[in-house]
């Protein structure tokens, strides 16, 4: 079965100072990869998706960037954060090929920024 | 974009009553999903029902894709079916990006 995790779970950071938040996805191989932020008590909103090595596509111009060094694994970035930062940020994956396919979602990390 | 809303905003329950979730969207899709978020913000997968009727358990739910809607069907709540459910799309044609609507907070009394 396919499992994804995200490390770190939580991070307090000062405004200013880089980022690097990972996924790593177990149990298929050449899947979509997403990034997604929830600002508190709001719905998701996409960041990122990837659909192969190298290949990303940015959904919402800002600070962040994303890479994907590995088949299965995402890696989230900024090199200053913003206090706007803040928030939960989730990693998902759906099955390889067209899109629309169930998306599974990663337990999130929490990023609070100071 | 696509627009998703659902309603209501907030449900409180007694143990044991049924409830239903709506959720509208605005263009044609080719996903709709159902997630529980429970407290510590894991998103359950419910189902993933972009037209038809499911059942999982207590749960079921219905999407009419020609008239842009779906409902989510919770019977004989229990404590444990507190948290948020979000509905979210992704539009036809190639779309990857799901879009969430703004959630239904519901509340489980004992």
């Amino acid at each position: 079965s396919q499992t994804i995790h995200q490390w770190p779970a939580t991070l307090v950071q000062p405004v200013g100072s880089p980022l690097s938040l990972e996924c790593t996805v177990e149990g298929t191989s050449n899947p979509n990869l997403y990034w997604y932020r929830q600002a508190a008590g709001r719905g998701l909103q996409l960041l990122f998706y990837s659909v192969g090595i190298g290949q990303i596509s940015s959904e919402v111009p800002q600070n962040l960037s994303a890479s994907r060094p590995q088949d299965r694994q995402f890696i989230l970035s900024s090199k200053k954060l913003l206090l706007s930062d803040s928030g939960f940020y989730l990693c998902a994956w759906s099955g390889p090929g067209l899109a629309g396919g169930e998306q599974f979602f990663g337990p999130g990390t929490r990023l609070t920024v100071l | 974009g696509i627009q998703v809303e659902q309603s209501p905003p907030d449900l409180i329950l007694q143990e044991g009553a049924n409830s239903t979730l709506r959720c509208n969207f605005s263009d044609s899709v080719n996903n709709l999903q159902w997630f529980h978020q429970n407290p510590w913000g894991q998103l359950i997968n419910l189902f993933y029902i972009p037209s038809g009727t499911k059942q999982n358990g207590r749960l079921s739910a219905t999407t009419v894709a020609t008239e842009r809607y779906s409902l989510l069907y919770i019977s004989s709540s229990q404590t444990t079916d507190s948290g948020v459910y979000f509905c979210a799309v992704t539009k036809l044609f190639n779309d990857y990006k799901l879009s969430f609507g703004a959630g239904t907070t519901v509340t489980v009394r004992a």
